[in-house]
Formats: C-alpha cells, structure tokens, sequence
C-alpha cells in the first residue's frame, strides 16, 4: 500500500546532539513537506521541497536543515542550534499539479534528555 | 500572511449531538477547502473536502458548509459518536498550484461525552 512512512516513532536527544528524522514515500508525490506541531498546538511549516536538490525555508526554518536527494525521500536534521526541539514532527507529501489534500505520516516524537 | 481562523479552539458534545467547527479564511483565490482529522499521537487525515462550486456536501454524518462571500466554511459532525473525540484542522488552500507554505487552522479539540 502507498503512503508516507516516518522512522524513528519516538527519538531522544541529548544537549548539543543532532539527530535527523526519516520520511519515505511511496505515492510518487514530488511535494514533501515538515511540520512540527506542539502540544495542544497547531501545525507550523519547518521546510518544504516541490522537486528533488530543491526545498524551501517554512515559517519555522531556523535550527533545522534538509536534504532532497530522492523524490521518495525528505530527511530532516535537528541541529544543536534548535534551542527547543522537543515536539511532534510530521512529514507530510502530495502531488504538485492536483492538489487534492496532504498524506501525513504518522509522526516522530522527539525529546531532549 | 495569509490568515486562518478557526473556532472554537475547543468544543465538548453530548453523545448524539451535533458538532460544528468553523473556518474563516481571507484570500478569495482558494477553491479547495479541506477538514482534517488528527487523534493522539498520530498525523492528521484528510476527513472531507469541498469545492466553491458547491455550497455543501455530505459524507455519512460529515458535511462541510461553504460560504463563498462570507469566506468562511464549516464542519458538521452529526451524531456525535466518541470515537469522533479528535483535533480537526482547516486548511484552505489552491487546487492547482506548485507546493505552498499551506497554512493550517489552529485546530479544534473535539470531545464526545458519551
């Protein structure tokens, strides 16, 4: 079945660490996009990429980098620099042309120790 | 900045009850209009979506209302059942268009008492 699949579901870091996310589709999608979304929060736009060595700064960009080496796949790095990235990180893809909607994976929680 | 306003932030229903969640958007160039649905520790679904070509439409106890010159639309759940008990979110946006910075409602915390 196609869909959006997101590693690890659940991540700790450590002060000063840097970690990095996976999001892996199926569904031939060109936009793939990050949300994080705090607790009893909405849904704010890290980065997001239409095409592949191509991506674009969100609202919320600082702290964060990306990559597009493959269509399929959208890595999102935390850095050290992210001075508070305990959250609920989504990824999120959809077709460029039809809009009809976002696929969501289903998410990773990550915590600072 | 485009603006989305979603209310109410939150919302408790009887069992049985209808639940209506609204959206209010500005940018009169959106013609798709979309509701999501999100329960704990998992991403968001889209749940059911409307064209302005139409001023309604149903699915199964879901209906979404649109009001083109009051740039608003909403979300009815009939019936009410427990397992509706989600965080819904509005995203209006353009149906044909290269990727976007899409910017999602504040979200509605729904809870079903049963």
């Amino acid at each position: 079945d196609g869909g959006i699949t997101q590693s690890p579901k659940y991540l700790f870091r450590k002060e000063g660490q840097n970690v990095t996310l996976s999001c892996e589709q199926n569904l031939n999608h060109d936009a793939m996009y990050w949300y994080r979304q705090d607790p009893g929060q909405g849904l704010r736009l890290i980065y997001y990429s239409q095409i592949v060595n191509d991506f674009q700064k969100g609202d919320i960009a600082e702290g964060y980098s990306v990559s597009r080496e493959k269509e399929e796949s959208f890595p999102l790095t935390v850095t050290s620099a992210q001075k508070n990235p305990t959250a609920f990180y989504l990824c999120a893809s959809n077709p460029v042309q039809l809009n009809y909607g976002y696929t969501f994976g289903s998410g990773t929680r990550l915590t600072v120790v | 900045q485009q603006q989305v306003k979603q209310s109410p932030q939150s919302l408790i229903v009887q069992k049985g009850g209808i639940s209506i969640i609204n959206c209010a958007y500005e940018n009169t160039a959106f013609d798709y209009f979309p509701w999501y649905q999100q329960f704990p520790g998992k991403g968001p679904a889209l749940l059911i979506a409307i064209r302005p070509d139409v001023s309604e439409k149903k699915e199964g106890r879901f209906t979404i209302s649109f009001n083109k010159s009051a740039k608003q639309f909403s979300l009815h759940i009939m019936d009410s059942q427990p397992g509706d008990s989600a965080t819904y979110f509005c995203a209006p946006n353009w149906s044909h268009s290269s990727a976007s910075k899409i910017i999602f409602g504040s979200g509605t915390r729904l809870s079903i008492r049963p």
